[in-house]
């Protein structure tokens, strides 16, 4: 099964402060990508970093990084410099077909 | 690009009646879409696959005649909720891709479907 494992259920973090979101998943795939989702109060799901897992590169985009652990199976999102609209539901989404999306990190940042 | 919108963004019901909602990719064409089923403080629950101009498939445990849905065009895909009841409510979100598998899913707003 295509499965995902979010074990933070709340997060905070300092404004201007880093926080890292964990996620580990698990795949007998050789070929996947690995997503991550923003889902703000407004509940509209928001693609915030994709990796693909044959890269061995770490993706980033802006203030946006991930750590991937292929053989831990691990995909971790590193946020830097938080800021107040950062706050927001953060999803891991599975790594094959589309069923089972972590149970998600809720991210509070504290002026 | 990638932008994905949903119709209704809320919707008020009477019990029994029916309910579309549409789900359209704006500026590419989706060989598919997902729809998603969202409960307060919860995670998104898959509830069936769509490829355009096929029978949609459906998660185990979602009632196929209950839930209609219809991918008639590489951009449109639309959700029925048939007879609906107080329990139908809910948060319905939709995604398309350009594939089932591995592809980025883009995101429509959501649907809040409120059955009185």
């Amino acid at each position: 099964a295509q499965t995902v494992t979010q074990s933070q259920p709340e997060m905070s973090v300092q404004e201007a402060e880093t926080v890292t979101l964990s996620c580990t998943y698990d795949t007998s795939e050789s070929d996947y990508y690995l997503f991550w989702y923003k889902q703000p109060p407004s509940r509209q799901m928001i693609l915030v970093i994709r990796q693909e897992a044959y890269k061995q590169q770490n993706a980033t985009e802006n203030r946006f990084s991930v750590n991937f652990q292929k053989a831990a199976k691990s995909f971790s999102l590193k946020i830097s410099d938080s800021q107040l609209g950062d706050a927001a539901m953060y999803f891991c989404a599975p790594p094959v077909g589309r069923k089972r999306f972590g149970a998600g990190t809720r991210l509070t940042v504290k002026p | 690009g990638a932008v994905v919108s949903q119709h209704p963004s809320r919707v008020i019901c009477k019990s029994g009646t029916s309910v579309k909602i549409e789900c359209r990719s704006l500026d590419f064409q989706a060989t598919t879409m997902f729809w998603y089923r969202q409960f307060p403080k919860q995670s998104l629950m898959l509830m069936a696959t769509s490829n355009e101009g096929s029978k949609a498939t459906y998660e185990q445990g979602v009632e196929k005649d209950k839930f209609l849905i219809n991918h008639a065009s590489l951009t449109l895909s639309t959700l029925t909720v048939t007879s609906a009841h107080p329990e139908d409510s809910s948060f319905y979100i939709c995604s398309a891709s350009t594939g089932t598998r591995v592809e980025t899913q883009y995101f429509g707003p959501g649907t809040r479907l409120l059955v009185l």
